[in-house]
């Protein structure tokens, strides 16, 4: 599986903008970026994906590199309840081949909010 | 609720116990996956069934992790013989094939 790299952590203040980035440059042609985050004690959920245009909807943006090799995820103004773990993860378009759509997580980035 | 529910959602075992984890999918999700998430790491993957059938198992870790889904619903993560390094919490996530998961509140087993 395709590798991605987050920073460990990140720090946000309240109703501001939050930049999350992602560096993926061993993306293949038929990989899809995938967001998850993951809330203290709870499973992950899914946040966004795309595969080569911008992205929008109720939880986030995500913008994504001309080149593929770079993504960022948006949250446009942070909450106390947007405080998780951030994964972004590459995960194969075709479904119905060997990848079926497992889930490989990296470390992830740690997000804080601050009231 | 609507969700992905799992059971217990506390184990504590003895080493040497077998125990018996739960997920119930949400209803009509053909793909159910199975990660393993240890304290501060990310999920993962253990398994995973398309229905009743086990296409995946390369990520149970040893001999001793067995998975089932008999009816293509209910799936169970069985470990025989725990071993303090199985302590972890094991989460369980449903989907239409290739949509996306949706994960279950986890079950954490503490091995003593």
């Amino acid at each position: 599986d395709a590798k991605t790299t987050q920073p460990n952590s990140m720090e946000s203040n309240e109703e501001e903008p939050v930049h999350l980035p992602c560096n993926h440059s061993t993306i293949s042609g038929t990989d899809y970026i995938h967001w998850y985050r993951q809330l203290p004690s709870q499973g992950p959920e899914y946040v966004i994906h795309g595969l080569t245009s911008n992205v929008n909807n109720r939880m986030a943006s995500l913008a994504i590199a001309e080149d593929r090799k770079s993504s960022t995820l948006i949250l446009h103004r942070a909450t106390l309840r947007d405080a998780a773990v951030y994964y972004c993860i590459l995960r194969a378009f075709n479904a119905g081949g060997t990848s079926y759509g497992k889930l490989t997580f990296g470390q992830g980035t740690i997000l804080t909010v601050h009231p | 609720g609507a969700g992905v529910s799992q059971s217990p959602r506390y184990k504590v075992a003895k080493r040497g116990q077998d125990v018996a984890l739960r997920c119930d999918p949400i209803s009509g999700h053909v793909s159910l996956f199975w990660y393993q998430q240890a304290l501060g790491q990310g999920p993962e993957f253990l398994t995973y069934f398309q229905n009743e059938a086990q296409l995946d198992k390369s990520g149970l870790p040893s001999d001793r992790f067995f998975a089932e889904r008999p009816e293509g619903s209910v799936s169970t993560l069985k470990i025989q013989r725990t071993q303090q390094e199985d302590s972890a919490v094991y989460l369980c996530a449903s989907s239409v094939p290739g949509g996306e998961q949706f994960f279950g509140p986890g079950t954490r087993l503490t091995v003593l």
